[in-house]
């Protein structure tokens, strides 16, 4: 089955340390996303890329960093310097003008 | 840039009865407009869209429609079901490669 795939689902993490989510998708889509959601917030765009070797921030970028040096793949870090990291994170991608296709999500937890 | 406003944040209905949630986008030029469910645990997934050279559109128990002149846009699902449980998200789009920007979604809760 084609699809997105997250990584870990849950992950919990000591305050300073960076950590990075995966990533995953066999769709063949160019564009890939990544947003963060808290509640009441809705989706706030992180991250995205258009295309391979290429990525633009989005509206809340400080304190994530991501490469994309795959089409498949386009893992983000959540670097020390993101003050409130405890959050869920997704991963989305798309084809074109397609609609957006999620993954199911990271939840990260630091404490 | 867009504004999507989404209410109400949360909804309570009993089975059977109707559901009706509204958006409003700030932006004429976007075109068009996706609603997605998200489930516990899980990503959102695409239930339906409509674009701006339409003005209602169905699926089921679903519906979508769109008032362009004042920039608003519905959801509407009858007879709902416990399985309709879900936030729903709204969102609008320039369209082409123009990302979506989203509401803030809106807790639906289906009492049996």
């Amino acid at each position: 089955d084609g699809g997105i795939t997250q990584s870990p689902k849950y992950l919990f993490r000591k305050e300073g340390q960076n950590v990075t989510l995966s990533c995953e998708q066999n769709l063949n889509h160019d564009a890939m996303y990544w947003y963060r959601q808290d509640p009441g917030q809705g989706l706030r765009l992180i991250y995205y890329s258009q295309i391979v070797n290429d990525f633009q921030k989005g509206d809340i970028a400080e304190g994530y960093s991501v490469s994309r040096e795959k089409k498949e793949s386009f893992p983000l870090t959540v670097t020390s310097a993101q003050k409130n990291p405890t959050a869920f994170y997704l991963c989305a991608s798309r084809f074109a003008d397609s609609p957006l296709h999620f993954g199911n999500g990271t939840r990260l937890t630091v404490t | 840039g867009e504004n999507v406003e989404q209410h109400p944040s949360t909804l309570s209905v009993q089975e059977g009865d109707s559901a009706v949630i509204k958006c409003t986008y700030s932006d004429s030029a976007s075109n068009y407009f996706p609603w997605y469910k998200q489930e516990l645990g899980k990503g959102p997934q695409l239930i339906i869209d409509i674009r701006s050279n339409v003005g209602e559109k169905k699926d089921q128990r679903i519906a979508v429609t769109l008032n362009k002149t004042a920039k608003h846009f519905s959801l509407h699902i009858t007879e709902t079901q416990p399985e309709d449980s879900a936030v729903y998200f709204c969102a609008a789009s320039k369209g082409g490669s123009y990302i979506p920007t989203f509401g803030r979604g809106t807790s639906l809760i289906v009492h049996p």
